[in-house]
């Protein structure tokens, strides 16, 4: 029972250089999250998307691309690193049709990847 | 706009209780969860409420009041290895962009537990 798998956990990056994370889940989840934790400031979210083929802006977009071309995929791709964006990501997904409420419609997170651009 | 204000820390004493408060303002309100992050690791969920009043489960329990856009998380009996991170986040409508399950997180409460 794998759940939210990130890859990788570590990276060092040089300013300019760019790189993808890799988040998978196996849950048959429609929603995929990608947040940046920094301190003092929780998590913000980067992008998401409610289901394959789909994409949206969350409320730190900028210097960031995903995509969704596989269900069980949301990748998060940094096309030119900036020491800005060292931080910790965390992928997240859930399943919600839209209007269930109900304690299991939560988000399950992945175990992070811990970024440093120098 | 969309604000969730929780405070920074606070500290306690094994055994004791403690209460983390969160206040929020957002455009549409569909549920409010907590979650618990320890250092270097994911948030892992606790909580829900969706409807007003409290919430129980063991030594946690959530309460809600959306009129008054508050929720606290009571955690009893403490323990060492509750020393953590507590993450108040609220649930949002955006029908339009299709983000009905977006979650936007506090900064988070650094709770520690000593003994």
């Amino acid at each position: 029972n794998a759940g939210v798998t990130q890859t990788p956990k570590f990276r060092v990056l040089k300013t300019g250089q760019s790189m993808t994370l890799l988040c998978a889940q196996d849950m048959n989840h429609e929603y995929m999250y990608w947040y940046r934790q920094d301190p003092g400031m929780g998590l913000r979210l980067i992008h998401y998307s409610v289901g394959e083929g789909t994409t949206a802006k969350g409320e730190v977009p900028d210097g960031y691309n995903v995509s969704r071309l596989k269900k069980q995929n949301f990748l998060l791709g940094l096309e030119s690193a900036a020491p800005s964006q060292t931080s910790v990501y965390f992928c997240a997904s859930c399943l919600d049709p839209g209007t269930e409420l109900h304690s299991g419609n939560t988000i399950y997170f992945g175990e992070g990847s811990w970024l440093t651009v120098v | 706009g969309q604000n969730i204000d929780q405070p920074t820390e606070m500290t306690a004493t094994e055994g004791a209780i403690v209460q983390i408060n969160c206040t929020y303002q957002t455009s549409g309100f569909n549920g409010l969860f907590w979650y618990q992050q320890h250092a270097g690791e994911a948030p892992t969920f606790l909580s829900y409420n969706v409807l007003d009043g409290l919430e129980e489960k063991g030594r946690f329990s959530s309460f809600l009041s959306r009129s008054k856009g508050y929720s606290y998380l009571l955690l009893k009996e403490l323990q060492m290895k509750d020393s953590a991170s507590y993450l108040c986040a609220v649930r949002g409508l955006a029908p339009l962009s299709g983000g009905y399950n977006k979650l936007i997180f506090g900064a988070g409460t650094r709770l520690a537990v000593h003994p």
